[in-house]
Protein backbone atom coordinates (compact mmCIF):
# COMPACT_ATOMS: atom_id res chain seq x y z
CA UNK A 1 0.00 0.00 0.00
CA UNK A 2 1.74 3.21 -1.29
CA UNK A 3 -0.81 5.15 0.79
CA UNK A 4 -2.62 7.26 -1.99
CA UNK A 5 -5.83 8.25 -1.33
CA UNK A 6 -8.30 10.46 -3.76
CA UNK A 7 -10.61 12.78 -3.08
CA UNK A 8 -13.81 13.07 -3.93
CA UNK A 9 -14.03 9.18 -5.08
CA UNK A 10 -17.42 10.05 -7.43
CA UNK A 11 -18.43 13.64 -8.24
CA UNK A 12 -21.58 14.67 -10.54
CA UNK A 13 -21.02 18.49 -11.84
CA UNK A 14 -22.61 20.79 -14.70
CA UNK A 15 -20.67 22.10 -17.66
CA UNK A 16 -18.69 24.97 -17.11
CA UNK A 17 -18.29 24.78 -13.46
CA UNK A 18 -14.95 24.68 -11.77
CA UNK A 19 -13.83 21.26 -10.31
CA UNK A 20 -10.51 20.55 -7.68
CA UNK A 21 -9.74 16.60 -7.54
CA UNK A 22 -7.26 16.29 -4.85
CA UNK A 23 -4.40 13.49 -4.14
CA UNK A 24 -2.61 12.65 -1.06
CA UNK A 25 -0.16 11.03 -0.11
CA UNK A 26 1.46 9.70 3.14
CA UNK A 27 5.10 9.00 2.28
CA UNK A 28 6.93 12.27 0.97
CA UNK A 29 7.27 10.76 -2.11
CA UNK A 30 8.89 13.28 -4.99
CA UNK A 31 6.94 11.98 -8.15
CA UNK A 32 3.16 12.38 -8.64
CA UNK A 33 1.25 11.74 -11.74
CA UNK A 34 -2.33 12.26 -12.81
CA UNK A 35 -3.97 10.21 -15.43
CA UNK A 36 -7.45 9.78 -17.03
CA UNK A 37 -8.53 6.42 -18.50
CA UNK A 38 -10.95 6.45 -21.00
CA UNK A 39 -12.57 3.22 -22.78
CA UNK A 40 -10.58 2.58 -26.04
CA UNK A 41 -7.57 4.67 -24.94
CA UNK A 42 -5.51 3.37 -21.46
CA UNK A 43 -4.37 6.21 -19.91
CA UNK A 44 -3.28 9.23 -20.52
CA UNK A 45 -1.04 11.56 -18.64
CA UNK A 46 -2.76 14.57 -17.83
CA UNK A 47 0.08 16.49 -15.98
CA UNK A 48 3.24 15.48 -13.51
CA UNK A 49 5.26 16.88 -11.18
CA UNK A 50 8.92 16.34 -9.75
CA UNK A 51 8.46 18.49 -6.78
CA UNK A 52 7.05 21.10 -4.66
CA UNK A 53 6.21 24.05 -7.07
CA UNK A 54 7.75 22.00 -10.08
CA UNK A 55 4.73 20.66 -12.51
CA UNK A 56 4.91 20.11 -16.47
CA UNK A 57 2.41 19.21 -18.94
CA UNK A 58 1.58 15.23 -19.95
CA UNK A 59 -0.02 14.47 -23.64
CA UNK A 60 -3.39 15.98 -22.27
CA UNK A 61 -3.29 18.67 -20.56
CA UNK A 62 -5.69 21.45 -22.28
CA UNK A 63 -8.53 22.45 -19.99
CA UNK A 64 -6.32 20.95 -16.82
CA UNK A 65 -4.07 22.57 -14.22
CA UNK A 66 -2.16 21.67 -11.12
CA UNK A 67 -0.73 22.61 -7.87
CA UNK A 68 1.46 21.34 -5.84
CA UNK A 69 2.03 23.63 -2.76
CA UNK A 70 3.12 20.74 -0.05
CA UNK A 71 4.90 17.12 -1.29
CA UNK A 72 2.23 15.48 -0.07
CA UNK A 73 -0.86 16.88 -2.39
CA UNK A 74 -1.18 17.05 -6.24
CA UNK A 75 -4.33 18.94 -6.54
CA UNK A 76 -5.58 18.55 -10.20
CA UNK A 77 -8.15 21.65 -11.46
CA UNK A 78 -10.57 21.78 -14.36
CA UNK A 79 -10.93 25.27 -14.77
CA UNK A 80 -14.75 24.83 -16.66
CA UNK A 81 -15.91 21.26 -16.94
CA UNK A 82 -16.85 20.38 -20.16
CA UNK A 83 -18.70 17.00 -20.64
CA UNK A 84 -15.20 15.67 -22.86
CA UNK A 85 -13.76 15.70 -18.99
CA UNK A 86 -16.06 13.00 -18.05
CA UNK A 87 -14.00 10.08 -17.16
CA UNK A 88 -12.08 8.16 -14.23
CA UNK A 89 -9.15 10.00 -13.01
CA UNK A 90 -6.35 8.40 -11.24
CA UNK A 91 -3.13 9.71 -9.15
CA UNK A 92 -0.06 7.87 -9.09
CA UNK A 93 3.14 8.39 -7.46
CA UNK A 94 6.83 6.77 -8.13
CA UNK A 95 9.81 7.17 -5.33
CA UNK A 96 12.79 7.88 -8.15
CA UNK A 97 10.76 8.80 -11.50
CA UNK A 98 12.71 7.95 -14.54
CA UNK A 99 11.96 4.33 -15.35
CA UNK A 100 10.41 3.28 -11.52
CA UNK A 101 7.01 1.27 -10.69
CA UNK A 102 4.25 3.79 -10.20
CA UNK A 103 1.81 3.12 -7.89
CA UNK A 104 -2.05 4.22 -8.20
CA UNK A 105 -4.47 5.59 -5.96
CA UNK A 106 -8.06 4.14 -5.95
CA UNK A 107 -9.56 6.72 -8.74
CA UNK A 108 -11.72 9.64 -8.55
CA UNK A 109 -14.77 9.27 -11.05
CA UNK A 110 -16.23 12.58 -12.83
CA UNK A 111 -19.21 13.27 -14.98
CA UNK A 112 -20.04 16.12 -16.25
CA UNK A 113 -23.37 17.00 -17.32
CA UNK B 1 7.90 8.49 -30.29
CA UNK B 2 7.79 5.31 -27.69
CA UNK B 3 4.83 3.41 -28.05
CA UNK B 4 2.49 0.59 -26.60
CA UNK B 5 0.24 -2.07 -28.85
CA UNK B 6 -1.52 -4.71 -27.03
CA UNK B 7 -4.38 -7.44 -28.50
CA UNK B 8 -7.60 -6.04 -27.60
CA UNK B 9 -10.11 -7.94 -26.12
CA UNK B 10 -12.18 -8.97 -24.69
CA UNK B 11 -10.14 -12.54 -23.88
CA UNK B 12 -13.06 -14.74 -22.43
CA UNK B 13 -11.19 -18.24 -20.99
CA UNK B 14 -12.38 -21.44 -19.03
CA UNK B 15 -10.23 -21.70 -15.19
CA UNK B 16 -7.24 -23.52 -15.83
CA UNK B 17 -6.77 -22.77 -19.04
CA UNK B 18 -2.86 -21.02 -20.62
CA UNK B 19 -3.13 -17.62 -20.86
CA UNK B 20 -1.26 -15.23 -23.51
CA UNK B 21 -2.10 -11.97 -23.68
CA UNK B 22 0.14 -9.89 -26.60
CA UNK B 23 2.08 -6.81 -25.95
CA UNK B 24 4.79 -4.81 -28.82
CA UNK B 25 6.24 -1.76 -28.19
CA UNK B 26 8.42 0.83 -29.91
CA UNK B 27 11.11 2.88 -28.33
CA UNK B 28 14.14 4.71 -28.16
CA UNK B 29 16.99 3.56 -26.09
CA UNK B 30 16.38 0.92 -23.31
CA UNK B 31 12.64 1.43 -21.57
CA UNK B 32 11.83 -0.97 -18.77
CA UNK B 33 8.25 -2.74 -19.16
CA UNK B 34 5.66 -3.19 -16.89
CA UNK B 35 2.63 -4.89 -16.82
CA UNK B 36 -0.48 -3.28 -14.87
CA UNK B 37 -3.64 -4.96 -13.66
CA UNK B 38 -6.63 -3.56 -12.52
CA UNK B 39 -9.62 -5.25 -10.52
CA UNK B 40 -12.85 -3.72 -11.24
CA UNK B 41 -13.47 -0.71 -9.22
CA UNK B 42 -9.66 -0.34 -8.02
CA UNK B 43 -6.60 1.52 -9.11
CA UNK B 44 -4.11 0.00 -11.24
CA UNK B 45 -1.49 -2.57 -9.49
CA UNK B 46 1.82 -3.33 -10.31
CA UNK B 47 1.66 -7.15 -11.65
CA UNK B 48 5.53 -7.48 -12.70
CA UNK B 49 7.92 -5.42 -14.55
CA UNK B 50 11.36 -5.92 -16.44
CA UNK B 51 14.29 -3.37 -16.24
CA UNK B 52 16.53 -5.04 -19.44
CA UNK B 53 17.06 -6.66 -22.47
CA UNK B 54 16.13 -10.88 -21.78
CA UNK B 55 14.54 -10.16 -17.98
CA UNK B 56 11.78 -12.02 -17.14
CA UNK B 57 9.51 -10.69 -14.87
CA UNK B 58 7.20 -13.18 -12.18
CA UNK B 59 4.31 -12.52 -9.96
CA UNK B 60 1.42 -14.61 -8.51
CA UNK B 61 1.99 -17.16 -11.40
CA UNK B 62 2.07 -14.57 -14.04
CA UNK B 63 5.45 -14.07 -15.97
CA UNK B 64 6.94 -11.85 -19.05
CA UNK B 65 10.15 -11.79 -20.68
CA UNK B 66 11.60 -8.44 -22.28
CA UNK B 67 12.67 -9.46 -25.72
CA UNK B 68 14.46 -6.77 -27.49
CA UNK B 69 15.10 -8.27 -30.51
CA UNK B 70 10.95 -9.08 -31.53
CA UNK B 71 9.91 -5.71 -29.27
CA UNK B 72 8.02 -7.76 -27.51
CA UNK B 73 6.66 -8.26 -23.83
CA UNK B 74 4.43 -10.50 -23.99
CA UNK B 75 2.55 -11.66 -20.52
CA UNK B 76 1.78 -15.29 -19.88
CA UNK B 77 0.20 -17.43 -17.17
CA UNK B 78 0.39 -21.20 -17.49
CA UNK B 79 -3.75 -21.64 -15.62
CA UNK B 80 -5.66 -18.69 -15.17
CA UNK B 81 -8.48 -18.97 -12.41
CA UNK B 82 -11.71 -17.02 -11.96
CA UNK B 83 -9.90 -14.43 -9.60
CA UNK B 84 -7.31 -13.66 -12.48
CA UNK B 85 -10.32 -11.67 -14.62
CA UNK B 86 -9.19 -8.40 -14.54
CA UNK B 87 -8.16 -5.49 -16.73
CA UNK B 88 -4.19 -6.12 -18.01
CA UNK B 89 -2.01 -3.02 -19.13
CA UNK B 90 1.10 -3.14 -20.86
CA UNK B 91 3.28 -0.21 -19.93
CA UNK B 92 7.01 1.11 -20.99
CA UNK B 93 8.59 4.17 -19.19
CA UNK B 94 9.38 7.14 -21.40
CA UNK B 95 13.06 7.64 -22.09
CA UNK B 96 14.85 10.58 -22.71
CA UNK B 97 14.49 13.49 -20.05
CA UNK B 98 11.16 12.83 -18.61
CA UNK B 99 10.44 12.38 -14.92
CA UNK B 100 9.25 8.79 -15.13
CA UNK B 101 6.38 8.74 -16.69
CA UNK B 102 4.96 5.66 -18.44
CA UNK B 103 2.79 5.17 -21.49
CA UNK B 104 0.47 2.38 -21.34
CA UNK B 105 -1.42 0.63 -24.01
CA UNK B 106 -4.92 0.36 -24.08
CA UNK B 107 -5.65 -2.27 -21.92
CA UNK B 108 -7.14 -6.10 -22.44
CA UNK B 109 -9.96 -7.61 -20.77
CA UNK B 110 -10.27 -11.21 -19.37
CA UNK B 111 -13.41 -12.98 -18.32
CA UNK B 112 -12.32 -16.19 -16.85
CA UNK B 113 -15.26 -18.62 -16.31
CA UNK B 114 -15.75 -21.96 -13.88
Amino acid sequence: DAGITQSPRHKVTETGTPVTLRCHQTENHRYMYWYRQDPGHGLRLIHYSYGVKDTDKGEVSDGYSVSRSKTEDFLLTLESATSSQTSVYFCAISVSGRSDTQYFGPGTRLTVL
Amino acid sequence: GNSVTQMEGPVTLSEEAFLTINCTYTATGYPSLFWYVQYPGEGLQLLLKATKADDKGSNKGFEATYRKETTSFHLEKGSVQVSDSAVYFCALSRDGGSQGNLIFGKGTKLSVKP
